[in-house]
């Protein structure tokens, strides 16, 4: 199976907040990240964590961590329809430290 | 302003033709990357390189090939032997692979479709 999964969409209304999961497989991963993919576009990084971490937040966005499950999840609090855009979490690993991808949750924000 | 250069955004293939991406940072990274995004996939590792004149497979290597003769560039060639190049190819860069905490930063990407 995949090593990274997301589900692939979420809804929300704008204002609401915006909770994106993501279960990883790999225990070894030392640090997980999240992008976010506008229409026709590279991946811009939003934050990452350290696995040794179980929260981390910046600004509207918190990242919480549960090692012992393996679960990774991005809450974007009063979301905005600017916010509306694929999220990808990535697990870094290897001797290169390369990143294995999830596939992507497209989030809709409603007005 | 520093940042990954891609090129074309738009590239069209014949059948049995080999194409070029360039892929070009000016941010004094290390380490470069190619990635194949299919729709409603995550992105899959092409190739990647830590070093100049060094570069090693990534998990779907097999019809592309790639060179790393100076450390700002990096192009990737998909060859006729790639049956299906249709894709969005991304390439990024960090600044010492082998070393935690260096995100990898992603240029806009090519979009290669097949004539």
């Amino acid at each position: 199976g995949e090593d990274v999964e997301q589900s692939l969409f979420l809804s929300v209304r704008e204002g609401d907040s915006s909770v994106i999961n993501c279960t990883y497989t790999d225990s070894s991963s030392t640090y997980l990240y999240w992008y976010k993919q506008e229409p026709g576009a590279g991946l811009q990084l939003l934050t990452y964590i350290f696995s040794n971490m179980d929260m981390k937040q910046d600004q509207r966005l918190t990242v919480l961590l549960n090692k012992k499950d393996k679960h990774l999840s991005l809450r974007i609090a009063d979301t905005q329809t600017g916010d509306s855009a694929i999220y990808f979490c990535a697990e870094s690993k290897g001797s290169a430290r390369q990143l294995t991808f999830g596939s992507g949750t497209q989030l809709t924000v409603l007005p | 302003d520093g940042g990954i250069t891609q090129s074309p955004k738009y590239l069209f293939r014949k059948e049995g033709q080999n194409v070029t991406l360039s892929c070009e940072q000016n941010l004094n990274h290390d380490a470069m990357y190619w990635y194949r995004q299919d729709p409603g996939q995550g992105l899959r590792l092409i190739y990647y390189s830590q070093i100049v004149n060094d570069f090693q497979k990534g998990d779907i290597a097999e019809g592309y090939s790639v060179s790393r003769e100076k450390k700002e560039s990096f192009p990737l060639t998909v060859t006729s032997a790639q049956k299906n190049p249709t894709a969005f190819y991304l390439c990024a860069s960090n600044k010492d692979a082998g070393i935690n905490n260096q995100p990898q930063h992603f240029g806009d990407g090519t979009r290669l479709s097949i004539l």
